[in-house]
């Protein structure tokens, strides 16, 4: 069946960076886009951007550019977060999310800022 | 940025009653395809959002019929029949329509 599975909860001090990522198995991968959201803790959800599963070209949301990445390793599959230069606001789970709708979901990784 | 607006419930609200949840958007979601592009997800206590409906009110695979979602231009709703206890958890509409993508802050269902 169709999952993503993503890598597991990270803890960085402020100024650190962070490489999460995002393993889709169980259809083309190309045949979707995919896509990040955070979610900070007790919060609601917020969509940060995308990338084209096809040709690697990433979209980000004003409030995600500079110091986030998308990339891809397409021949496993993979899609990556990383986040550059951690601060305390970066303190979130992040969900990986592809397919029609948004229909499938990663079972989110929780990064921890802390000094 | 379209703003999403979701209304509240009048929780808790009584197992096999039935309970809508409003979602507005500032800019209608029809796109020129003529398809309306909106989510609607259920995040259930330390889970990851599940989608419930697209494309306004198309069903996502495996999704009880007891959840449907209506609406046009920039209203919206999703009634949930017959709540049971497996429904608890935070709704979240998502516009589609345009980038960026943006979700509404969520409306909890308590069942009672």
């Amino acid at each position: 069946q169709i999952q993503l599975v993503q890598s597991g909860p990270e803890l960085k001090k402020p100024g650190e960076s962070v490489k999460i990522s995002c393993k889709a198995s169980g259809y083309t991968f190309t045949d979707y886009a995919m896509h990040w959201v955070k979610q900070a803790p007790g919060k609601g959800l917020k969509w940060m951007g995308w990338i084209n599963t096809y040709t690697g070209k990433p979209t980000y949301a004003d409030d995600f550019k500079g110091r986030f990445v998308f990339s891809l390793e397409a021949s496993a599959s993979t899609a990556n977060l990383q986040i550059s230069n951690l601060k305390n606001e970066d303190t979130a789970t992040y969900f990986c999310a592809s397919g029609e709708g948004f229909a499938y979901w990663g079972q989110g990784t929780l990064v921890t800022v802390s000094s | 940025d379209i703003v999403m607006t979701q209304g509240a419930l009048p929780n808790p609200v009584p197992s096999g009653e039935s309970a809508s949840i409003t979602c507005r958007s500032s800019k209608s979601l029809v796109y020129k395809d003529g398809k309306t592009y909106l989510n609607w997800f259920l995040q259930r206590p330390g889970q990851s959002p599940q989608l419930l409906t697209y494309w306004t009110s198309t069903r996502a695979s495996g999704v009880s019929e007891r959840f449907s979602g209506s609406g046009s231009g920039t209203y919206f709703t999703l009634k949930i029949s017959r709540v049971r206890a497996e429904d608890a958890g935070v709704y979240y509409c998502q516009q589609v329509r345009e980038y960026p993508f943006t979700f509404g802050s969520g409306t909890k269902l308590e069942i009672k």
